[in-house]
């Protein structure tokens, strides 16, 4: 079975940084380019950054271009992202989701929260 | 900006039909995706490529096209399907996007 669990998440005052982890099992990680989604508390979806299975590709949003950095280690199965210079709008549930022929986020972890306040 | 747009919400009894529409300029020409969130939990994807339901999804759930949208309906509604949902496409650029969501009451 497939599973993925995000870990890493914290309050962080604003302009401090994070690191959050996603360590997966049940598929051959490297074979398959993941997601990053986040949802603010009692809001929508919100794409936020891919990884192709080398790391050749990676993508980003608007919103966190410039501050988040994707990245995945295949020999541990597991995907991270690197926050900086984190502001209370980046507050948010955060996911790791796996791409698949069948669609772009065809299997989702729990989540982890991130709180950006002073 | 591309953007996919939901009614906020639906609501329907239990038994009944209920239909979620979603709707996009690039819709026509990009494939469509459906996503369950029950409170508290992860999203699900119910339906790929407009019309297709992923193994482990009840038959009641569907797809379906029409012009600039698409839809998602749940047929003989449960209580158990009381959920956000939300459709997902891709942009031109690459970039993947959401709708709003939709609060489906039941």
């Amino acid at each position: 079975e497939v599973h993925l669990l995000e870990s890493g998440g914290s309050l962080v005052r604003p302009g401090g940084s994070l690191r959050l982890s996603c360590e997966t099992s049940g598929f051959t990680f490297s074979s398959y380019e993941m997601n990053w989604v986040r949802q603010a508390p009692g809001r929508g979806l919100e794409w936020v950054s891919y990884i192709t299975s080398s790391s050749r590709t990676t993508l980003y949003s608007a919103s966190v271009k410039g501050r988040f950095t994707i990245s995945r280690d295949n020999a541990k199965n597991s995907l991270f992202l690197q926050m900086e210079s984190l502001r209370p709008e980046d507050t948010a549930f955060y996911y790791c989701a796996r791409v698949s022929p069948l669609a772009p986020f065809d299997k989702w972890g729990q989540g982890t929260l991130v709180t950006v306040s002073s | 900006s591309f953007e996919l747009t939901q009614p906020p919400s639906v609501s329907v009894s239990p038994g009944q039909t209920a239909k979620i529409t979603c709707s996009g300029d690039t819709l026509p020409n990009q494939n469509a995706y459906w996503y369950q969130q029950r409170p508290g939990q992860a999203p699900i994807l119910v339906i790929y490529k407009d019309v297709e339901r992923p193994s482990g999804i009840p038959e009641r759930f569907s797809g379906s096209t029409s012009g600039t949208g698409v839809s998602l309906t749940i047929n003989t509604v449960q209580a158990e399907d009381e959920a956000d949902y939300y459709c997902q496409s891709i942009d031109t650029t690459g970039t993947w996007v959401f709708g709003g969501g939709t609060r489906l009451t039941v």
